[in-house]
C-alpha cells in the first residue's frame, strides 16, 4: 500500500468550478505539503502545514485554500478555477527533521 | 532573493558517467536535496548533503562547496533506466522554519 496516497489522480474541470484535491498518508508524519508543478518551472509551494493546528501559506498560495482534517489529511481547494491553474498537484510529507519529503503520486488536473 | 540554476538537459551514454551542476543564492542554507522524477511520476529522494563534501551512495554521489553555492549530483555505470529528470532543492530557514525550494530539474536521456 502506498504511503501517501492523492485523490482524485486526473481531473478535468470548467473555469468557475469548485475542486477539492485530497491528500492522505500513514507514515504517521506531523507536515504535509502541498506542491504545483509546471513544465520548466520545478515544484512550487503551495501550502505547508506543520501540525493540525499550524497551516501556512507558501510561494503562490492566491488562488488556493487548505484544511488539515486530522494529522494524516490534508486538502487542497481551489474556490473557483482558472486556466491557469492547470498543472500536476503534489502532496508531501515529511517527519521533524524534515530530511526527506516522500510524495504522493500526483493529481493532474486540467481547467477549460 | 532565492535562485537555484541547473542545465535543462543533458545527455549520456549507457555505462558511462555524468554530473549534473546546481549553482544556488539563498539565505538561511540549511541543506541541499537531490531528488529523481520519472515522468509523470513522483519525486523521490536520492541525497541529502549539510556539510562540505562528497556524500556517496552506491552509484550516486552528491557534494556540496557551501561557500561557491554550488553542488553536483554523479551518476555513474549509467542505466537506461536512469533516464529522469534530476531535482536540486535547497532547504533555507526564514520565518521561523525551514522551506524547501527546488529548481526547475535537469532532464537526463540516457542513450544505447
Amino acid at each position: 500500500d502506498a504511503d501517501v496516497t492523492q485523490t482524485p489522480r486526473n481531473r478535468i474541470t470548467k473555469t468557475g468550478k469548485r475542486i477539492m484535491l485530497e491528500c492522505s498518508q500513514t507514515k504517521g508524519h506531523d507536515r504535509m505539503y502541498w506542491y504545483r508543478q509546471d513544465p520548466g518551472l520545478g515544484l512550487q509551494l503551495i501550502y505547508y502545514s506543520f501540525d493540525v493546528k499550524d497551516i501556512n501559506k507558501g510561494e503562490i498560495s492566491d488562488g488556493y485554500s487548505v484544511s488539515r482534517q486530522a494529522q494524516a489529511k490534508f486538502s487542497l481547494s481551489l474556490e473557483s478555477a482558472i486556466p491557469n491553474q492547470t498543472a500536476l498537484y503534489f502532496c508531501a510529507t515529511s517527519d521533524f527533521s524534515d530530511n526527506e519529503q516522500f510524495f504522493g503520486p500526483g493529481t493532474r488536473l486540467t481547467v477549460l | 532573493g532565492q535562485n537555484i540554476d541547473q542545465p535543462t538537459e543533458m545527455t549520456a551514454t549507457e555505462g558511462a558517467i555524468v554530473q549534473i551542476n546546481c549553482t544556488y543564492q539563498t539565505s538561511g542554507f540549511n541543506g541541499l536535496f537531490w531528488y529523481q522524477q520519472h515522468a509523470g511520476e513522483a519525486p523521490t529522494f536520492l541525497s541529502y548533503n549539510v556539510l562540505d563534501g562528497l556524500e556517496e551512495k552506491g552509484r550516486f554521489s552528491s557534494f556540496l562547496s557551501r561557500s561557491k553555492g554550488y553542488s553536483y549530483l554523479l551518476l555513474k555505470e549509467l542505466q537506461m533506466k536512469d533516464s529522469a529528470s534530476y531535482l536540486c532543492a535547497v532547504r533555507s530557514f526564514s520565518g521561523g522554519y525551514n522551506k524547501l525550494i527546488f529548481g526547475a530539474g535537469t532532464r537526463l536521456a540516457v542513450h544505447p
